[in-house]
C-alpha cells in the first residue's frame, strides 16, 4: 500500500525548534518529488515547501523562508522538515504530500498525502 | 505569486442536487489546476487534475472544467459522503503551489 506517515509534532514554545519526519512506503520514494503542506486550526491549506527527488532543488513559502529547512534521505525513504524560530502562527497540522507529473506538465497534482502531525506553538 | 479565489465560500445543498464550485486564478494558468476534497480530521483527497482529468477511483459524478483563469468543479448528484470542503490548487510553472481558500458543502 502506498503510504506516507508523519511524526514529530508536538507542543513547543515560541522561538523553539521541532523536526518533522515523513516515512514513505509502497512506492519508490527516490523517484518522487515531495512537499509539506500545513493547515492552521479551522483554516485552509497552505503550501509550505517542495524538494526535488534528488534533493537538489528546494522551494519555500515566503512565510517560512529562512526558518524552515526541508530535506530528504532516499536511503531511509524519509522526508524531513526542520522548523526553527517557531511562532504562534506556525501552529497547524503539517502534511507531507507527493507531487506527480501529468500528461501536460511536470507538476500536476498532490496525489498521496499523509495523515498529518499537529504542531502547537504556545507558551 | 498567483492567487486563487473560490466561490461560494460555503453552500448548503440536498442529496441529489447538482453542485458547482468556481475557482478563479489571478492570472492565466492554462489547465494547471487540481481539485481536492477534505473531510474533518482527514487529509485532502485528490479528485481532479489538469482541470478536467478524473483521478482514478473517484466517482464519475465529479467533473472539472475550465482553462486560463476560470475553473469549475461540478458534482452532478450530491451524495451523503460528498459533504466536505473542496479546495482548488494551481500548478502553473514553479512553486508556490497555491491553494484556494476552500468551499464548504454542507447539508441543507
Amino acid at each position: 500500500e502506498v503510504q506516507l506517515v508523519e511524526s514529530g509534532g508536538g507542543l513547543v514554545q515560541p522561538g523553539g525548534s521541532l523536526r518533522l519526519s515523513c516515512a514513505a512506503s509502497g512506492f519508490t520514494f527516490s523517484s518522487y518529488e515531495m512537499n509539506w503542506v500545513r493547515q492552521a486550526p479551522g483554516k485552509g491549506l497552505e503550501w509550505v515547501s517542495y524538494i526535488s527527488s534528488s534533493g537538489s532543488t528546494i522551494y519555500y513559502a515566503d512565510s517560512v523562508k529562512g526558518r524552515f529547512t526541508i530535506s530528504r534521505d532516499n536511503a531511509k525513504n524519509s522526508l524531513y522538515l526542520q522548523m526553527n524560530s517557531l511562532r504562534a502562527e506556525d501552529t497547524a497540522v503539517y502534511y507531507c504530500a507527493r507531487v506527480v507529473a501529468t500528461i501536460h506538465r511536470r507538476w500536476g497534482a498532490f496525489d498521496i498525502w499523509g495523515q498529518g502531525t499537529m504542531v502547537t506553538v504556545s507558551s | 505569486a498567483i492567487q486563487l479565489t473560490q466561490s461560494p465560500s460555503s453552500l448548503s445543498a440536498s442529496v441529489g442536487d447538482r453542485v458547482t464550485i468556481t475557482c478563479r486564478a489571478s492570472q492565466g494558468i492554462s489547465s494547471a489546476l487540481a481539485w481536492y476534497q477534505q473531510k474533518p480530521g482527514k487529509a485532502p483527497k485528490l479528485l481532479i487534475y489538469d482541470a478536467s482529468s478524473l483521478e482514478s477511483g473517484v466517482p464519475s459524478r465529479f467533473s472539472g472544467s475550465g482553462s486560463g483563469t476560470d475553473f469549475t468543479l461540478t458534482i452532478s448528484s450530491l451524495q451523503p459522503e460528498d459533504f466536505a470542503t473542496y479546495y482548488c490548487q494551481q500548478f502553473n510553472s514553479y512553486p508556490p503551489f497555491t491553494f484556494g481558500p476552500g468551499t464548504k458543502v454542507d447539508i441543507k
